[in-house]
């Protein structure tokens, strides 16, 4: 079956601009949620929704945002990049209930210029 | 706020001996998790532990959970060159995944002929 599908796999940007990042679940999987992985903090958890919902925020700042739809798929927004926002950004979807793993896409890697 | 510590955080070894890598966490912590990633690619999930005293092996490697002492190890069994990535340990405080998952730094694991 599909795996998680992020896109695009690489972006390149300019300090202040904005970004969009998409993230495909699997089929079925009604919860998806949103990691930054950088070489100083490691993978940090960003947000998840369930059902179009966000159910919870990791500590980041309000230019973070993103959204689910209802077929599941999810966006993530970044608005006035900075450079320190440099990254792969991980989508993980996950059916949502206590016995299931999350399956993790290849990321997209975010590089600010 | 749930805090997950591994260790070592990078480990050199010969093909054919055996080594653990341990994963402490701080609080209670409904699943842990344990991943591998190879150099740029996403997340691999390896295993899920769900109660104290779980072990789940695949091959050469075996995972258990010792909720009590909030411990987790992931022993690796006459290691092969093929098992050299970077393995997290992750951990999540609600059922479903509402909270996100908190990983550990990696366990950066290079094994040589």
């Amino acid at each position: 079956k599909a795996g998680v599908t992020q896109t695009p796999r690489y972006l390149i940007k300019t300090r202040g601009q904005q970004v969009t990042l998409s993230c495909s679940p699997i089929s079925g999987h009604r919860s998806v949620s949103w990691y930054q992985q950088t070489p100083g903090q490691g993978l940090q958890f960003l947000f998840e929704y369930f059902s179009e919902t966000q159910r919870n925020k990791g500590n980041f700042p309000g230019r973070f945002s993103g959204r689910q739809f209802s077929n599941s798929r999810s966006e993530m927004n970044v608005s006035t990049l900075e450079l320190g926002d440099s990254a792969l950004y991980l989508c993980a979807s996950s059916p949502g209930s206590l016995l299931d793993g999350y399956t993790f896409g290849s990321g997209t890697r975010l590089t600010v210029v | 706020e749930l805090k997950v510590e591994q260790n070592p955080l990078f480990l050199s070894m010969q093909e054919g001996k055996n080594y653990t890598i341990y994963c402490n966490y701080s609080t209670t912590s409904d699943r842990l998790y344990w991943y591998r990633q190879d150099p740029g690619k996403s997340l691999e999930s390896l295993f899920v532990l769900l109660s104290n005293g779980a072990v789940k092996q695949e091959g050469r490697l075996m995972a258990s959970l010792d909720t009590k002492a909030r411990l987790s190890t992931l022993h690796i069994t006459a290691a092969v060159h093929d098992l050299s990535a970077t393995y997290f340990c992750a951990g999540d405080r609600s059922g479903g995944g509402a909270d996100g998952l908190t990983f550990g730094k990696g366990t950066h694991l290079i094994i040589q002929p």
